[in-house]
């Protein structure tokens, strides 16, 4: 199985920071690679799929990025509600694999 | 709109089945497919696994084989978890999800098993 090491694990962020979160994988997954935010008692919300292609609705503060086994989920100008747990997903080879997930809170 | 909604919380005892199930409205069933992820308290995500809505055949992660079955009522475009021979670490939330990308997702389903 393809393993994703997300980093950090967590981490504090004040307002207006920009924040950046990395997924690599243990191989190329050829930007088959997708962001989710999660706040407690709530299902994931989908914000990026295909790497870098933003889900209508999603705010354009954030952004994704990367080739290869590297990729990066960057949020320009945090806000309250971004507090939560972001993960990442490969879904180029069976089966996908799910990140550990960034805990993000507001300093 | 698309959405997923799932059926409420259960509690049940070890060696117990339940069905957990998805409904899906807002486009046509059949044109994606159906994943499966656990969350268990306190830990990340896990995929268990797919459902083709258009043929029926499902894909189980590794560890999800055996007890833990997929299905479908095309008809009420809806897909179900079934997990059999319940054990206490079964215990987690259950979402469903739309296609490859799980772009949509259900509210979730959350199991508690114990004795």
């Amino acid at each position: 199985d393809i393993k994703m090491t997300q980093s950090p694990s967590s981490m504090y962020a004040s307002l207006g920071e920009r924040v950046t979160i990395t997924c690599k994988a243990s191989q190329d997954i050829n930007s088959y690679l997708s962001w989710f935010q999660q706040k407690p008692g709530k299902s994931p919300k989908t914000l990026i799929y295909r790497a870098n292609r933003l889900v209508d609705g999603v705010p354009s503060r954030f952004s994704g990025s990367g080739s290869g086994q590297d990729y990066s989920l960057t949020i320009s100008s945090l806000e309250y509600e971004d507090m939560g747990i972001y993960y990442c997903l490969q879904y180029d080879e069976f089966p996908p694999t799910f990140g550990g997930g960034t805990k993000l809170e507001i300093k | 709109q698309i959405q997923l909604v799932q059926s409420g919380p259960e509690l049940k005892k070890p060696g117990e089945t339940v069905r957990i199930s998805c409904k899906a409205s807002g486009y046509t069933f059949t044109t994606a497919g159906m994943q499966w992820v656990q969350k268990m308290p306190g830990k990340g995500l896990k995929w268990i696994g797919w459902i083709n809505t258009h043929s029926g055949v499902p894909k189980y992660a590794e560890d999800f084989k055996g007890r833990f079955a997929f299905s479908l009522e095309t008809s009420a475009s809806t897909a179900y978890l079934q997990i059999s021979n319940l054990k206490n670490e079964d215990t987690a939330t259950y979402f469903c999800a739309r296609s490859e990308e799980l772009d949509y997702w259900g509210q979730g389903t959350t199991l508690t098993v114990s004795s």
